[in-house]
């Protein structure tokens, strides 16, 4: 089974800069996540998604992040502007249907973001 | 909301010693699931153990395991026969069992290194 894909895998942008990241979930999966992973950090949650609705945008910075799921299945993340602060590495995840009762996420593995 | 704390930044061990890795936790609901997750230096976050809060028993993962003390909202891993791979960034992380809110929430991370 083909995991969580991620791209591109590293992106340098500048400051005030727009930038956007790419996520395809496992297959059948109907719940995917957004974390952001600061450098010597645990990942937070940005950004929960039940098929192509959201469930959780409340540590979302709206002002400047925004993220879609149109047919409920890839997503796209987007910052713009972008600020020094938005540095780290983005992680997307994606587990079954949250009332299948199988709640293990799995993981891609990230897109590294160095704003300068 | 919840918390998780893990106190021990960095640990390194010989190969083949027993490590144990803590975690606490706060929170305020009855029902919820705890898990390990491993990240090593290629960024892949990988899932190592999980523990449902309405078990008593222990779980175990090959030479994984945990020590669930609930009513001390604490949450350590145990290595047995450590092994060069098990090198990696370590996350405990909590989830709620509320539909809806789905979210991991991590720990700062322990940094473990095996020494050959």
């Amino acid at each position: 089974e083909a995991g969580v894909a991620q791209s591109p895998r590293y992106k340098i942008i500048e400051k005030r800069q727009s930038v956007a990241f790419w996520c395809n979930p496992i297959s059948g999966h109907a719940t995917l996540y957004w974390y952001q992973q600061i450098l010597g950090q645990g990942p937070k949650l940005l950004i929960q998604f039940q098929n192509n609705g959201v469930v959780d945008d409340s540590q979302l910075p709206k002002d400047r992040f925004s993220a879609e799921r149109l047919k409920g299945v890839d997503s796209t993340l987007k910052i713009q502007p972008a600020k020094l602060e938005d540095s780290a590495v983005y992680l997307c995840a994606s587990s079954l249907e949250a009332r299948s009762g199988s709640y293990e996420q799995y993981f891609g593995p990230g897109t590294r973001l160095t704003v300068t | 909301a919840q918390t998780v704390t893990q106190s021990q930044p960095e640990m390194s061990v010989q190969e083949a010693e027993t490590v144990t890795l803590s975690c606490t936790y706060d929170t305020s609901e009855n029902n919820y699931y705890l898990f390990w997750y491993k990240q090593p230096p290629s960024r892949q976050m990988i899932l190592v153990i999980r523990q449902e809060a309405y078990k008593q028993q222990n779980a175990t993962e090959n030479r994984f395991s945990v020590n669930f003390q609930k009513a001390a909202k604490s949450f350590s891993l145990k290595i047995s026969d450590s092994q060069l791979g098990d090198t990696a960034m370590y996350f405990c992380a909590f989830m709620s069992s509320n539909f809806g809110n789905e979210k991991l929430t991590f720990g700062t991370g322990t940094r473990l290194t095996i020494i050959p």
